[in-house]
């Protein structure tokens, strides 16, 4: 079956530190791929997206590239902020109304 | 567009009593999917409705049930509930691009 893997968190950062978040899908075919962020107490937002190899997602300064050689999907940002403390989590969706997959997610904490 | 919405936001039940969840997707979105998200055990997938047949499910007990309506609003009953149902459980549509959305969350307190 399908499957995401997330680098386990936290992840604690100073304020203006470049953040990497490492994710890895195991599917069949070319799956879209998908990060997500999630803030206390709330539900899920979509962050950024990638439905084909070597697309790029790009949103509020955050970007990843769907790599289909290395099936990955990692997820970086130049300059964090406190604001961007959160969980993040990387999804595949396989298309045609298939089950989406989600990885554990992970912790970032930003520090002044 | 509205967002997907979901009632009540808070909810506290006791051992034993049941209960049903509200979802309502934006509006076009035929796909509702349910979660149940919790501390130790992260996102689970619960089942999936797309145009009022359920497509797929996840693995909980029978306890956990949904439905979907011709207005494509979905709603999930949970019946006997355990102390161990205590989560926040989300609720999202999914567009023609496969793109999920979530709504804000009900966050369901078993005592």
């Amino acid at each position: 079956g399908n499957s995401v893997t997330q680098m386990e968190g936290p992840v604690t950062l100073s304020e203006e530190a470049f953040l990497t978040i490492n994710c890895t899908y195991t599917a069949t075919g070319y799956p879209s791929l998908f990060w997500y962020v999630q803030y206390p107490g709330e539900g899920l937002q979509l962050l950024l997206k990638a439905t084909k190899a070597d697309d790029k997602g790009s949103n509020k300064g955050f970007e990843a590239t769907y790599r289909k050689e290395t099936t990955s999907f990692h997820l970086e940002k130049g300059s964090v902020q406190v604001s961007d403390s959160a969980v993040y989590f990387c999804a595949l969706s396989p298309g045609g109304y298939q089950k989406v997959t989600f990885g554990t997610g992970t912790k970032l904490q930003v520090i002044p | 567009k509205a967002g997907v919405t979901q009632t009540p936001r808070y909810l506290i039940k006791t051992r034993g009593q049941q209960v049903t969840l509200s979802c309502s997707p934006i509006s076009g979105h035929r796909s509702v999917s349910w979660y149940q998200q919790t501390p130790g055990q992260g996102l689970q997938f619960l089942f999936e409705y797309f145009s009022e047949t359920q497509r797929n499910k996840g693995n909980f007990p029978g306890r956990f049930s949904g439905r979907q309506f011709s207005n494509s609003r979905s709603e999930m009953n949970v019946s006997t509930l355990e102390l161990g149902d205590s989560a926040l459980y989300l609720c999202a549509s999914r567009d023609y691009s496969d793109t999920q959305y979530f709504g804000p969350g009900t966050r369901l307190t078993v005592l």
